[in-house]
């Protein structure tokens, strides 16, 4: 059964630091590019960023609210994503979700072909 | 960056009717363009990839269409299970972007 599983979660203060991890299964992790996408109370849904895969170099792309404070990692050999979040604003309490990608016919990823249940962050003081 | 404007933000509609969402773009993307439905508590599932190519699965009532700077997802007869979220993303180019999201409630 494929499924994305995300961690790490939890209360830090404004300016504090948290990893997050996504743990994928039931599929060949390192052929997919990865996203992160986040969901803040009563907002809508926001991109984070993006490790695109071995074959594409490991490329990240951020989303400029995080740029700088956000690194998205990916370990292979442990099927697993990670995003190091620092720097924490209030701004980015949110449900945190991990999704993944695999290419079509003509080698294109789109976002989100399977999700994780997401996790909670809370940047409070 | 590319700014999405989706409307309405929300509406309120009976089970059987037809509902439009509209989503335009600050600049021309092609057809790169997806939605998204989303249920409290879920992660999102999308329904529509590349603006108009149904994802497997769903259900035909949904259905979406346009290029270039305007795109429409089309719910024709809504049934119990459609009220939802519905979010539009725009994957022409960094950073991705969706729309605000259009929140269907039941009338």
């Amino acid at each position: 059964e494929l499924q994305l599983v995300e961690s790490g979660g939890g209360l830090v203060q404004p300016g504090g630091s948290l990893r997050l991890s996504c743990a994928g299964s039931g599929f060949t992790f390192s052929d997919h590019f990865m996203d992160w996408v986040r969901l803040a109370p009563g907002k809508g849904l926001e991109w984070v960023g993006r490790s695109r895969n071995k074959v594409n170099s490991y490329t990240t792309e951020y989303a400029a609210s995080v740029r700088g404070r956000f690194t998205i990692s990916r370990d292979d050999s442990k099927n697993s994503l990670h995003l190091q979040m620092d720097s924490l604003k209030t701004e980015d309490t949110a449900v945190y979700y991990c999704a993944g990608s695999y290419s079509d016919s003509s080698g294109y990823y789109y976002v989100g072909d399977y999700w994780g249940q997401g996790t909670l962050v809370t940047v409070s003081s | 960056d590319i700014q999405m404007t989706q409307s309405p933000s929300s509406l309120s509609a009976s089970v059987g009717d037809r509902v439009t969402i509209t989503c335009r773009t600050s600049q021309g993307i092609r057809n790169a363009l997806d939605w998204f439905q989303q249920k409290p508590g879920k992660a999102p599932k999308r329904l529509i990839y590349a603006a108009s190519s149904l994802q497997s699965g769903v259900p035909s009532r949904f259905s979406g269409s346009g290029s270039g700077t305007e795109f429409t997802l089309t719910i024709t007869s809504l049934q119990p299970e459609d009220f939802a979220t519905y979010y539009c993303l725009q994957h022409n180019s960094y950073p991705l972007t969706f729309g605000g999201g259009t929140k269907v409630e039941i009338k």
